[in-house]
């Protein structure tokens, strides 16, 4: 099973700061890793997927990079509507595996 | 509009038993790869099972032989029938849909229906 390792586990944050989140994979996973947002009480919604294709809708300022082992998802000027937890999430190899979570708050 | 909606979930006994629906619209189940995944309370997210277009199925490893996915192409429903069902299978269950079949990313996703396992 690919385990996926998320930092940090919380962060809180300004409005119109930049914040990057890191997932690591415990194999390469090539550019098979996508990243949702669940805001309190909603369902995961697709922000990211194949490591960096942006998806139709989803704000500019959220962006993904990485291949491999090592991936990231940025969030350039945040604001107050980005609190949520982010989850990457690993297709390459069954079982499909998602990471612990991240926490952003914003202040 | 393209919507997944379940339902089904509810209290159930350990060692009991429940069929979790999804129905879907705005595009075909039976034309579309379509997953589970749940989340136990305070928990984060966990796959549990996939079905591909031309019908095979895959499962969690702690989940084979007691959940079993399957659809229904004319009422454009999925199903997740859970047997042998213990306390750790307390969750929010989604169903969701896989967007490219290339990458198995999930871009459609229901609102998701609670099942409590508890004497």
């Amino acid at each position: 099973e690919i385990v996926l390792t998320q930092s940090p586990d919380f962060q809180s944050v300004t409005p119109k700061e930049k914040v990057t989140i890191t997932c690591r994979a415990s194999q390469s996973v090539h550019t098979a890793l996508h990243w949702y947002q669940q805001k309190a009480d909603q369902s995961p919604k697709l922000l990211i997927r194949h490591a960096s294709q942006s998806i139709s809708g989803v704000p500019s300022r959220f962006s993904g990079s990485g291949s491999g082992t090592d991936f990231s998802l940025t969030i350039n000027n945040l604001e107050a509507e980005d609190a949520a937890t982010y989850y990457c999430h690993q297709t390459s190899s069954f079982p499909l595996t998602f990471g612990g979570g991240t926490k952003l708050e914003i202040k | 509009e393209v919507q997944l909606v379940e339902s089904g979930g509810g209290l159930v006994q350990p060692g009991g038993s429940l069929r979790l629906s999804c129905a879907a619209s705005g595009f075909s189940v039976g034309a579309n790869y379509m997953t589970w995944v749940r989340q136990a309370p305070g928990k984060g997210l966990e796959w549990v099972s996939i079905i591909y277009a031309g019908g095979a199925t895959y499962y969690a490893d702690s989940l084979k032989g007691r959940f079993t996915i399957s659809r229904d192409n004319s009422n454009n429903t999925l199903y997740l029938q859970m047997n042998s069902l213990r306390g750790e299978d307390t969750a929010v269950y989604y169903c969701a849909r896989v967007g490219t079949w290339e990458y198995y990313d999930m871009d459609v996703w229901g609102q998701g229906t609670t099942v409590t396992v508890s004497s």
